[in-house]
């Protein structure tokens, strides 16, 4: 079925690194991969999304990256400051209403 | 605009009981989704609802869920009787078009089945 792989699990980075997610799926008839965040205690809230036809979206520190053929989409958080810390989940969906998510990785940053 | 809202944000009962989980979505969203998070794993999908209306309800794990949306504005998920392994975080999301659109989740209820 269809399924989409996160890793890392946890993530540790320094103030000012950068930090990756990397995700996997399956199903390549998937064309919308957004990205959630979702501090402690709160609701998950999208932070960055693409569409099959683009390589790459940009969003101040946040960017993500797709590459079609590997079935691979990337999470790059450039300068990472204290509030990234955060539960960061990955998704898939076909472009119908069912997303499809990977099993979250929790990204700490280290003051 | 308000966000989508759910109820109770915790709940803590024992096996064999009843729940029923609320969510109220964006007002003039007709699109409502279920999902549930076991500890540690993936948000995993559950149903979907256009209006009052089941689109799929594919991911329900048994007929022990009972998902209904009358009037097409609110949902209720009833589990009944509830056992351990439906513990997890269970999160509505609403969206204003389905496909490849963003959908606005709630802040979950916490499920606790002891």
């Amino acid at each position: 079925g269809e399924n989409v792989e996160q890793h890392p699990s946890t993530l540790s980075v320094q103030e000012g690194d950068s930090a990756v997610i990397k995700c996997t799926y399956s199903d390549s008839a998937s064309n919308y991969f957004p990205w959630y965040k979702q501090e402690l205690g709160k609701r998950p809230q999208l932070i960055i999304d693409i569409r099959s036809n683009v390589g790459e979206k940009k969003d101040q520190r946040i960017a993500v990256t797709l590459n079609k053929t590997a079935k691979h989409f990337s999470l790059h958080i450039t300068e990472t400051q204290p509030e990234d810390s955060a539960v960061y989940f990955c998704a898939a969906t076909t472009g119908t209403y069912k997303y499809i998510f990977g099993t979250g990785t929790r990204l700490k940053v280290l003051a | 605009e308000a966000g989508v809202t759910q109820f109770p944000s915790h709940s803590v009962i024992e096996k064999g009981q009843t729940v029923t989980l609320r969510c109220d979505p964006i007002s003039g969203h007709d699109n409502l989704y279920w999902y549930r998070r076991v500890m540690g794993k993936e948000i995993k999908f559950l149903l979907h609802f256009v209006k009052e209306s089941k689109q799929d309800e594919s991911g329900m794990p048994n007929n022990r869920f009972l998902a209904e949306r009358t009037g097409g504005t609110y949902s209720t998920l009833k589990v009944q009787p509830a056992e351990l392994e439906d513990s997890g975080v269970y999160f509505c999301a609403s969206s204003l078009l389905a496909g490849d659109s963003e959908q606005y989740f709630g802040p979950g209820t916490r499920l606790t089945v002891t």
